[in-house]
């Protein structure tokens, strides 16, 4: 089972300001990779697949990078709605899917 | 608009049975695999369950819940569904039904989740 690792835990923000947030794989999942966003109440939202495509309607500002085994995703200049709960998941070798432990998001 | 449905949750007692279902609109449910995938009380998301679309007969199951848990699903009905049998404390969560896209090549397929429901709350005590 391929492990995800996410930092940090938690990430306090401005608004404005650019978030990093960070996914490392135990072992290669070459390009497949997904980030989701996860709101309280609501359902889990596609942001990125393919390690770097943005899901439709997704806006510009999200953006997915890496292969291999390191993984970032960028939020370029944070919004009020941006401020949630993220998780990569890998989908390269499965069953299982595997995910990472989320990333919280947090207005400074 | 692809909408997902769940429904089914609720409070039952350790040992318990109880079947979810997913109500799926907006896509032609028949062409696409599906999944469960839960989330207990401040802990991540966590996959259960995996489906093939029509004509494919494959299933997969996390090994937490293999051999208790049955998904299935009715092409005609636009349903998804999970039977959840001898359930356990641990398996208090909310539970999403999650369609699948992707694509298949040189013998893999490589599927992510595009749309989620908004979950339904299964909660396993005494």
């Amino acid at each position: 089972e391929i492990v995800m690792t996410q930092s940090p835990a938690t990430l306090s923000v401005s608004p404005g300001e650019r978030a990093t947030l960070s996914c490392r794989a135990s072992q290669s999942v070459s390009s497949n990779l997904a980030w989701y966003q996860r709101k309280p109440g609501q359902a889990p939202r596609l942001l990125i697949y393919g390690a770097s495509t943005r899901a439709t309607g997704i806006p510009a500002r999200f953006s997915g990078s890496g292969s291999g085994t390191e993984f970032t995703l960028t939020i370029s200049s944070l919004q009020s709605e941006d401020f949630a709960v993220y998780y990569c998941q890998q989908y390269n070798n499965w069953p299982p899917y595997t995910f990472g432990q989320g990333t919280k998001l947090e207005i400074k | 608009e692809v909408q997902l449905v769940e429904s089914g949750g609720g409070l039952v007692q350790p040992g318990g049975s109880l079947r979810l279902s997913c109500a799926a609109s907006g896509f032609t449910f028949s062409s696409y695999s599906m999944n469960w995938v839960r989330q207990a009380p401040g802990k991540g998301l966590e996959w259960v369950s995996y489906i093939g679309s029509s004509g494919d007969n494959t299933i997969y199951y996390a090994d937490s819940v293999r051999g208790r848990f049955t998904i299935s699903r009715d092409n005609a009905k636009n349903s998804l569904f999970l039977q959840m049998n001898s359930l356990r404390a641990e398996d208090t969560a909310v539970y999403y039904c999650a369609k699948g896209e992707g694509f298949c090549r040189g013998g893999s397929c490589y599927i992510w989740f595009d749309s989620w429901g908004q979950g339904t709350l299964v909660t396993v005590s005494s």
